[in-house]
């Protein structure tokens, strides 16, 4: 149980072009879901929590216009990558919690983006 | 299909305690193993691990690879109460792409 799954896994795009990338959560409702963007140190960086129906909320430092968020479902989020730039080529990861009190996230298992 | 798991599930320990927690994984092509530690929203990065039986250690904090045996442990000695938190462990996977495979996670808890 508590499946998330992440497509594409890999996808490789030109510069400027714009790069959708999907969560799901398979078997659960998620209130909430996140997204996370891996450095090469293999830390990972929350760029945003998104809550079903309304606006996500950006950390610090990541440009809401460039990364765009939808959450437009109980069990998708959807993370838009505009106007790609090689800079932007990075492993982004989504994780869902299902809430009913616990803290638990479950994660995806990422998409790796290439920017030419 | 790829899978990784933790366990156990849930730990709760008094200070001072030593704790291990234990990740299995079944992959195929692995690259490395991650172990982060997450109490609010972020994991943080604790260890890679790449090689069988070698050790790493940051602090209280260590961690061992068994390839062999297809797992991984971390061990907590002396714990704090700041050492309560979710511990996730990752693997990572060359198939035809990058893949991380994260396990569900082991919620640790240190009581006073």
């Amino acid at each position: 149980g508590a499946v998330v799954s992440q497509h594409p896994s890999r996808v490789i795009c030109k510069s400027g072009t714009s790069v959708k990338i999907e969560c799901r959560s398979l078997d659960f409702q998620a209130t909430t879901m996140f997204w996370y963007r891996q450095f090469p140190k293999k830390s990972l960086m929350l760029m945003a929590t998104s809550n079903e129906g309304s606006k996500a909320t950006y950390e610090q430092g990541v440009e809401k216009d460039k990364f765009l968020i939808n959450h437009a479902s109980l069990t998708l989020s959807t993370l838009t990558v505009t106007s790609a730039h090689p800079e932007d080529s990075s492993f982004y990861i989504c994780s869902a919690e299902a809430g009913l009190g616990t803290d638990t996230q479950y994660f995806g298992p990422g998409t790796r983006l290439t920017v030419l | 299909e790829d899978k990784v798991v933790q366990s156990p599930l849930s730990l709760v320990v008094h200070e001072g305690d030593t704790v291990t927690l234990n990740c299995s994984y079944e992959v195929t092509n692995f690259r490395s193993l991650l172990w982060y530690k997450q109490e609010k929203k972020a994991p943080t990065f604790l260890f890679m691990l790449t090689s069988s039986g070698i050790e790493k250690k940051s602090g209280r904090l260590s961690s061992i690879l068994d390839k062999k045996e297809l797992s991984s442990i971390l061990n907590i000695t002396a714990t704090q109460t700041g050492d309560s938190a979710i511990y996730l462990c990752a693997v990572e996977a060359l198939n035809s792409g990058y893949a991380l495979n994260f396990g569900k996670g082991t919620s640790l808890l240190v009581t006073p």
